[in-house]
Parts: structure tokens; C-alpha cells; sequence
């Protein structure tokens, strides 16, 4: 079945700290990969995503690519902010179930 | 309004109190999930609608009921709850089931005393 592991958090870093956070799968097929966010108080928003291999997902400074070869999908991001303070789910989608959720990672950054 | 709102946002109850949690979205979608999300744990999906019919029911107990009137709302009827049924209730939407991006409302926060 399809499973994906992150790194355990709480991750702290600094304001304007270099972020990595790793995230690993496995599935049948040839998923589609999702990193979504959760703020403090909210539901969970869409980050960015990759539909196949060697895809780079981008948005708001953060950035993914789908590596087959390792079956990874790690989230990173050059200069993190206090506002990126938040909980972070890796996801994936085969196409032929609904989507398989990561535990989740807390990011905590301070000034 | 836009997007997927839930109501209440906050909810308290006895174990022995009847109380409905109501999603509605707004986007068009063909699909819609209710997602049990607690502490230290990983997002459990609990129901699965695609155009009114439920097509996942993941081990859930009896005391959760969903219902799906229409393609826009979503309903989760509660009775007789436990205290570790305590949690934040997502509800979340895509256009179609399997679909790879899910919606997600703000969530209710569920407190069984």
C-alpha cells in the first residue's frame, strides 16, 4: 500500500535559516506528490505539488522535486520567515485512492 | 463566500448530546472528505462522498453518521461520543474522488467532556 514517512519535528530554526524538511514514499503506480500547510488555527492549504518525475514544485520561496530514483520529496526553502511558523504534511495520490498524508512536521522559526 | 467553510468552528459536548458538524463548499466539487485530525497523530480519513455517494467508510464507529444531501454540503452527525473522539474535524472537497488536490475547510474543534 501506499505509506509516507517525514522527519519528526518539532524542526526550530532561526529567521532567515536555510529549511529542509524530508519526506519519503512509497507507492504503486506513479504517484503525484503534494506538500500541504497547516497555520495555527486553520485547515490545511495546498503548498505546492509535482505530478511526475524530475517535476519541481514551487510557491512563496518554497520548493519540492519528485525524485523517483529515491522516491523523495523533500520541502525546502532558502530563508525561512516567523510567518512560515507552521505544520507541514507531505501527501501523495496514486490516482486510485484518495490522498495518503505524512504525519506532519512542525516548523517553528524564531527572529 | 469562497472555498470550504465549516461550522461550528468550536463545539462542546456531553457524551450523551446529539450534535451535527455542517461543511459546505463553494468550488463546484464532485467530491468531499471528512478528515479526523488529533494530536501526535497522522490525519485519519474517516468518509468519503463522490457525487452523494459514500465511497469510503474507513472503520469508523457508529456514533459518527455522515450525510451527504447534496454535492455542496456535508454533514457529520455525533451521538453518545467518547472523550478521545476529542479532535479537530476537517472537511475537505476536490473535484472529483481520487482527484490529486483536496480543499480543506478551517476545521471544528470537538471537545467531549
Amino acid at each position: 500500500g501506499n505509506s509516507v514517512t517525514q522527519m519528526e519535528g518539532p524542526v526550530t530554526l532561526s529567521e532567515e535559516a536555510f529549511l529542509t524538511i524530508n519526506c519519503t514514499y512509497t507507492a504503486t503506480g506513479y504517484p503525484s506528490l503534494f506538500w500541504y500547510v497547516q497555520y495555527p488555527g486553520e485547515g490545511l492549504q495546498l503548498l505546492l505539488k509535482a505530478t511526475k518525475a524530475d517535476d519541481k514544485g514551487s510557491n512563496k520561496g518554497f520548493e519540492a522535486t519528485y525524485r523517483k530514483e529515491t522516491t523523495s520529496f523533500h520541502l525546502e526553502k532558502g530563508s525561512v520567515q516567523v510567518s512560515d511558523s507552521a505544520v507541514y504534511f507531505c501527501a501523495l495520490n496514486s490516482g486510485y485512492s484518495t490522498l495518503t498524508f505524512g504525519k506532519g512536521t512542525m516548523l517553528l522559526v524564531s527572529p | 463566500e469562497t472555498g470550504v467553510t465549516q461550522t461550528p468552528r468550536h463545539l462542546v459536548m456531553g457524551m450523551t448530546n446529539k450534535k451535527s458538524l455542517k461543511c459546505e463548499q463553494h468550488l463546484g466539487h464532485n467530491a468531499m472528505y471528512w478528515y479526523k485530525q488529533s494530536a501526535k497523530k497522522p490525519l485519519e480519513l474517516m468518509f468519503v462522498y463522490s457525487l452523494e455517494e459514500r465511497v469510503e467508510n474507513n472503520s469508523v464507529p457508529s456514533r459518527f453518521s455522515p450525510e451527504c444531501p447534496n454535492s455542496s454540503h456535508l454533514f457529520l452527525h455525533l451521538h453518545t461520543l467518547q472523550p478521545e473522539d476529542s479532535a479537530l474535524y476537517l472537511c475537505a472537497s476536490s473535484q472529483d474522488h481520487g482527484g490529486d488536490e483536496q480543499f480543506f475547510g478551517p476545521g471544528t474543534r470537538l471537545t467531549v467532556l
